[in-house]
C-alpha cells in the first residue's frame, strides 16, 4: 500500500539533545513537508522540499534542520536550539505541479522533551 | 498574522442534523481551498477541496461553499454521523503548493 510512514510514534528526549524524526513515502511524490501542531493551534509549516537536494524554510524553521537526499525520505532534526520542541510533528507529501494541491499526511510523531 | 481563521474552536451537533464549519481568510491571492479531518494522535486526512473559480463542490455528505467576495468558506456535513466527530482544519494555497492552515474546529456529534 502507498503511504507515508513516520517513526517512532512517540519519542522522549532530554533537553539539550538533538533528535531526528523519520519520514518516508512511497507515493512517488516530489514534494514533502514538515509541520508542527500544538494544542489549540493549526498546523505550522517548518520546512518543505519540492525536489531532491533542495528545501526551503517554512514559517517556523528556527531550531530545526532537514535534508532531502532521496525522493522518498525527508528527515527532520530538532536541535537543542529549538526553544519549545515538545509538540506533535507531522510529515506530508504531494505531487508537484498539476491542479491538485492535496497533501497526504503521515500518522505523526509526538515528541516530548524534558 | 493569521491568514486563515477558524473562529469557532468547537461545535456540537445532534446526529442526523447538519454540521456547518466556517473558515475566513485574508489573502486574496489564495486560489485553492481544502478541508481536512483529524482524529487524535493521527495525521489529517483530506476531505474535500474547491478551486477559486467555483463557488460550490459536493462529495457525498460533504459540501464546501466558497464566497470570494466575503473571503469565507464553509463545510456542510449532512446528515451528521458519530464518526464525523473529529477536528476539522481548513487550508488555503496561493499557487505555490504551500498550504496555510486554520486553527481547527472540534466537531462533536451527539447521539
Amino acid at each position: 500500500d502507498g503511504g507515508i510512514t513516520q517513526s517512532p510514534k512517540y519519542l522522549f528526549r532530554k533537553e539539550g539533545q538533538n533528535v531526528t524524526l523519520s519520514c518516508e513515502q512511497n507515493l512517488n511524490h516530489d514534494a514533502m513537508y514538515w509541520y508542527r501542531q500544538d494544542p489549540g493551534q493549526g498546523l505550522r509549516l517548518i520546512y518543505y522540499s519540492q525536489i531532491v537536494n533542495d528545501f526551503q524554510k517554512g514559517d517556523i524553521a528556527e531550531g530545526y534542520s532537514v535534508s532531502r537526499e532521496k525522493k522518498e525520505s525527508f528527515p527532520l532534526t530538532v536541535t537543542s536550539a529549538q526553544k519549545n520542541p515538545t509538540a506533535f510533528y507531522l510529515c506530508a507529501s504531494s505531487a508537484a505541479g498539476g491542479s491538485s494541491y492535496e497533501q497526504y499526511f503521515g500518522p505523526g510523531t509526538r515528541l516530548t522533551v524534558t | 498574522d493569521q491568514q486563515v481563521k477558524q473562529n469557532s474552536p468547537s461545535l456540537s451537533v445532534q446526529e442526523g442534523r447538519i454540521s456547518i464549519l466556517n473558515c475566513d481568510y485574508t489573502n486574496s491571492m489564495f486560489d485553492y481551498f481544502l478541508w481536512y479531518k483529524k482524529y487524535p494522535a493521527e495525521g489529517p486526512t483530506f476531505l474535500i477541496s474547491i478551486s477559486s473559480i467555483k463557488d460550490k463542490n459536493e462529495d457525498g455528505r460533504f459540501t464546501v461553499f466558497l464566497n470570494k467576495s466575503a473571503k469565507h468558506l464553509s463545510l456542510h456535513i449532512v446528515p451528521s454521523q458519530p464518526g464525523d466527530s473529529a477536528v476539522y482544519f481548513c487550508a488555503a494555497s496561493a499557487g505555490a503548493q504551500k498550504l496555510v492552515f486554520g486553527q481547527g474546529t472540534r466537531l462533536t456529534i451527539n447521539p
